[in-house]
């Protein structure tokens, strides 16, 4: 029962430098979303996507750009890190729009 | 869009007492108000939620309340355990075209001591 998958769980980026965030669910669900979270400001949503084939900025979008691969798959893409980029970052997924959001464990990434 | 305040953002209680954490909401279409425990190292973890046709909402020690014409609520943990001590998110989402799009709190770190 793995739920919201995601890798990787940690890693080192120099600034300049390029990564992709690979995030995967088995709950069959329809909405995907990715998630940054900074000490003392909580969960800001960067790129969602409601349904398979469709992607939406969120409140922090600047940087990065998301690809919904398939229903399951949705990967987060830093094309030139910054050291503003260095957070933890969640992908998450819902039954549907609106519905309960079911977090992965987070992936820990450092631009230096 | 929507504005989310999460009170007090720490939180420290002794064993066997109760834990309080507020929030307050901008947007008055918010219509779905769940709360998550994240504890070090994981992710956020939905513990209970509340739609905005509920007033209150309870789980064994845990208790949401909602109070739509403030666009406040809270949540309650009563007889708090140790294993309580966790960070305490709250969110509220919206509708319509803002559906799924969920404003997150700050955080409450509660800690309880044995």
């Amino acid at each position: 029962n793995a739920g919201v998958t995601q890798t990787p769980k940690f890693q080192v980026l120099k600034t300049g430098q390029s990564m992709t965030l690979q995030c995967a669910q088995d709950m069959n669900h329809n909405s995907m979303y990715w998630y940054r979270q900074d000490p003392g400001m909580g969960l800001r949503l960067i790129y969602y996507s409601a349904s398979e084939g469709t992607t939406d900025k969120g409140e922090v979008p600047n940087g990065y750009n998301v690809s919904r691969l398939n229903k399951r798959e949705f990967s987060l893409r830093l094309e030139s890190a910054a050291p503003s980029q260095t957070s933890v970052y969640f992908c998450a997924s819902s039954e549907t729009q609106g519905g309960t959001i079911y977090f992965g464990e987070g992936s820990w990434l450092t631009v230096v | 869009g929507e504005n989310v305040e999460q009170h007090p953002s720490t939180l420290s209680v002794q064993e066997g007492d109760s834990a309080v954490i507020k929030c307050t909401y901008s947007d008055s279409a918010s219509n779905y108000f769940p709360w998550y425990k994240q504890e070090l190292g994981k992710g956020p973890q939905l513990i209970i939620d509340i739609r905005s046709n509920v007033g209150e909402k309870k789980d064994q020690r845990i208790a949401v309340t909602l109070n739509k014409t403030a666009k406040h609520f809270s949540l309650h943990i009563t007889e708090t355990q140790p294993e309580d001590s966790a960070v305490y998110f709250c969110a509220a989402q919206g509708a319509g075209t803002n559906a799924g799009k969920s404003t997150f709190g700050d955080g409450t770190t509660l800690t309880v001591k044995p």
